[in-house]
């Protein structure tokens, strides 16, 4: 059964600073790992998907890596806003998505 | 409109009763997945469907839970008997069923209370 462990479970950072969430899994053999942020009471809004074949993407302010030999996975997030304070969970699986338990994110202004 | 969208975004109901959670995925999507998360928790697998058909319903905790998508658009996730273990926020999500792009696409969930 894959385990998806995110550390630390939450982080606060003054506005400005970049911002970098790990995302660890145990059975490397994984399809596309993905990663979702989500607002307090709110569903997941999808952030980026890297195929297994990829090693990292962009988008914005943000770029993912995938290492599939170590089982992780490090979401970037450059200069920090306070807009950017949210939980940020990482799932990674074919169709059947596994997900960590989040780290909530703290953006003080 | 655009995105996936769920039907109430609130239940509140006694033990016992029965339920019905709507989906309404993105159009086009031929895969609907449903979730359940917890407080705290990252969402669990419950069941996937490519097309009318569910491919994989694994993740169903238990018999009195039974999800369909009879015209392979809207799903509808039903639950008899309910517990107060059954409390959660519900998600659906919805993706375009090909190899290589899965990506899933959340919808905002219902919450579910069972008193």
């Amino acid at each position: 059964k894959q385990e998806v462990t995110q550390i630390p479970a939450a982080l606060s950072v003054p506005e400005g600073e970049n911002l970098v969430l790990n995302c660890s899994f145990t059975d490397s053999a994984i399809y596309n790992l993905q990663w979702f942020r989500q607002d307090p009471g709110k569903g997941l809004t999808s952030l980026l998907l890297i195929q297994s074949s990829q090693r990292e993407q962009t988008s914005g302010r943000l770029n993912a890596s995938l290492d599939k030999s170590s089982g992780r996975s490090t979401l970037y997030i450059a200069a920090s806003q306070p807009g950017d304070s949210a939980t940020y969970l990482c799932a990674v699986g074919d169709y059947k998505l596994s997900f960590g338990a989040g780290t909530t994110v703290t953006v003080r202004a | 409109g655009a995105g996936v969208s769920q039907t109430p975004s609130n239940k509140v109901t006694e033990k016992g009763k029965y339920v019905e959670l709507r989906c309404d995925p993105i159009s086009g999507h031929t895969a609907l997945y449903w979730y359940r998360q917890s407080l705290g928790q990252g969402p669990e697998f419950l069941i996937y469907f490519q097309g009318t058909g569910a491919a994989d319903d694994s993740g169903l905790p238990n018999d009195r839970f039974f999800a369909v998508r009879p015209e392979g658009s809207v799903s509808t996730l039903k639950i008899q008997r309910t517990e107060r273990g059954d409390s959660a926020v519900y998600l659906c999500a919805s993706s375009l069923g090909t190899s290589g792009d899965n990506e899933q696409f959340f919808g905002p969930g219902t919450r579910l209370t069972v008193l």
